[in-house]
């Protein structure tokens, strides 16, 4: 079945540490990519999309994310994570097959001192 | 202020009795949509209007009714709701149908049906 995966479900890091979140797709060809983060209580922001072009993607608050074709992902990474970037942090999917959206189940990072 | 907004944000209701959850633009986007999201399952696309007049199913169309009369305005009805709709629920909109554009996310609604 067609799927967007993100295998972890909560992460915790240090501020100031690295942070890698992972995505996996199911569907064929390129899909269009993104990135979405939900800060509690809030509606969700881009933080970044991939359509074609070079892999690596940079986006808001200095994060970015790099598409591997051969591995259907599209993980995020930040190399010093902000106390203030703790949220949820969603992977979407468009396949290219009419504007339908489809979101992974998230990912909720906590950021501790 | 260029933003979505839905009403209401909060709602509780029972079983059967139908409701309207109002979804506004002011962004001149062609293209909306709605979401639910449930804990363990993340976002699941409902409905999705490419412009005035179309509209298309999502993921979860099941027990869900949307129209898209003006281009601003994308209410999600709810005929007779029932338990298993209780849900965080958003309204999103782009620029166009096209997709890569960024979609654009309301505050949110949260509905409960006992």
């Amino acid at each position: 079945a067609q799927s967007v995966t993100q295998p972890d479900i909560h992460i915790t890091v240090s501020e100031g540490a690295s942070l890698e979140l992972r995505c996996n797709y199911s569907y064929g060809a390129t899909p269009y990519l993104f990135w979405y983060v939900q800060s509690p209580g809030q509606g969700l922001q881009l933080l970044l999309k991939y359509f074609s072009g070079d892999t690596l993607v940079q986006g808001i608050k200095g994060f970015e994310a790099e598409f591997k074709r051969s591995q259907s992902s599209f993980n995020l990474r930040k190399p010093s994570v902000h106390w203030s970037d703790a949220a949820e942090y969603f992977c979407a999917v468009e396949p290219d097959t009419g504007n339908q959206f489809y979101f992974g189940t998230g990912t909720s990072l906590t950021v501790i001192p | 202020e260029a933003q979505v907004t839905q009403n209401p944000r909060y709602l509780i209701t029972v079983t059967g009795k139908k409701l309207t959850v109002t979804c506004s633009q002011n962004m001149n986007h062609e293209y909306m949509s709605w979401y639910r999201q449930d804990p363990g399952l993340g976002l699941r696309q409902i409905y999705y209007s490419m412009n005035v007049e179309v509209t298309d199913k999502g993921d979860v169309p099941e027990g869900y009714k949307v129209s898209r009369k003006e281009k601003r305005n994308f209410p999600l009805i709810l005929e007779s709701p029932s338990p298993n709709q209780t849900s965080l629920y958003f309204c999103a909109s782009s620029p166009s149908g096209a997709s890569y554009n960024e979609q654009f996310f309301g505050p949110g609604t949260r509905l409960t049906v006992l």
